[in-house]
């Protein structure tokens, strides 16, 4: 299986920051890479697909970056509605999740 | 509107077994793979099976293999997960999700509200 490697695994920011996370997978994905927002007792929900295409009804302060084995989400302007747990996936070939990204507020 | 709604998980004792149904509505069901992907209690998310559009296809996590069976009923629009022989480290909310478009993509763009699966004695 691959293994897919998320930091960091929490971040403290404000609102208004410019938040990076980072996903890299234990070999080349193509831009097989999917990201997912989760907040607390929520279904996850569906942020970037295939490295940096937007979800439909997804605010554009969202976006995926990458390719190949090394991959970023970027919020560029943190919303207090943005303070979740987001999971990085591959989907290359059988689906597995990053170990997730808690942020929280500073 | 897009609706996934599981149901079936209960407080069940180690090598006890459930039917576990997610129930489609709003999308041509038969259309798209659908997969299962579980979360225990505080941990990250985990994909069990996934299903293609017809049934005839289907893949497992290699923690379920040989315990879980994926089916599905596309005149019902009807995803199932049997679980059998279950184990503390099973335990989960487990989730429904759609394929974002059609064809095998494993990229999930609807989810259920799952339903939670306890394995105590």
């Amino acid at each position: 299986d691959i293994q897919m490697t998320q930091s960091p695994s929490s971040l403290s920011a404000s609102v208004g920051d410019r938040v990076t996370i980072t996903c890299r997978a234990s070999q080349s994905i193509s831009s097989s890479l999917n990201w997912y927002q989760q907040k607390p007792g929520k279904a996850p929900n569906l942020l970037i697909y295939a490295a940096s295409s937007l979800q439909s009804g997804v605010p554009s302060r969202f976006s995926g970056s990458g390719s190949g084995s090394d991959f970023t989400l970027t919020i560029s302007s943190l919303q207090p509605e943005d303070f979740a747990t987001y999971y990085c996936q591959q989907s290359y070939n059988t689906p597995t999740f990053g170990g997730g990204t808690k942020v929280e507020i500073k | 509107e897009v609706q996934l709604v599981e149901s079936g998980g209960n407080l069940v004792q180690p090598g006890g077994s459930l039917r576990l149904s997610c129930a489609a509505s709003g999308f041509t069901f038969s259309s798209y793979a659908m997969s299962w992907v579980r979360q225990a209690p505080g941990k990250g998310l985990e994909w069990v099976s996934g299903i293609s559009r017809s049934g005839g296809s289907t893949y497992y996590a290699d923690s379920v293999k040989g315990r879980f069976t994926i089916s599905r009923d596309n005149s019902k629009n009807t995803l199932f997960l049997q679980v059998n022989s279950l184990r503390a480290e099973d335990t989960a909310v487990y989730y429904c999700a759609k394929d974002r478009i059609v064809g095998l993509t494993n990229d999930f763009d609807y989810w259920g509200q799952g339903t939670l699966v306890t394995v105590s004695s």
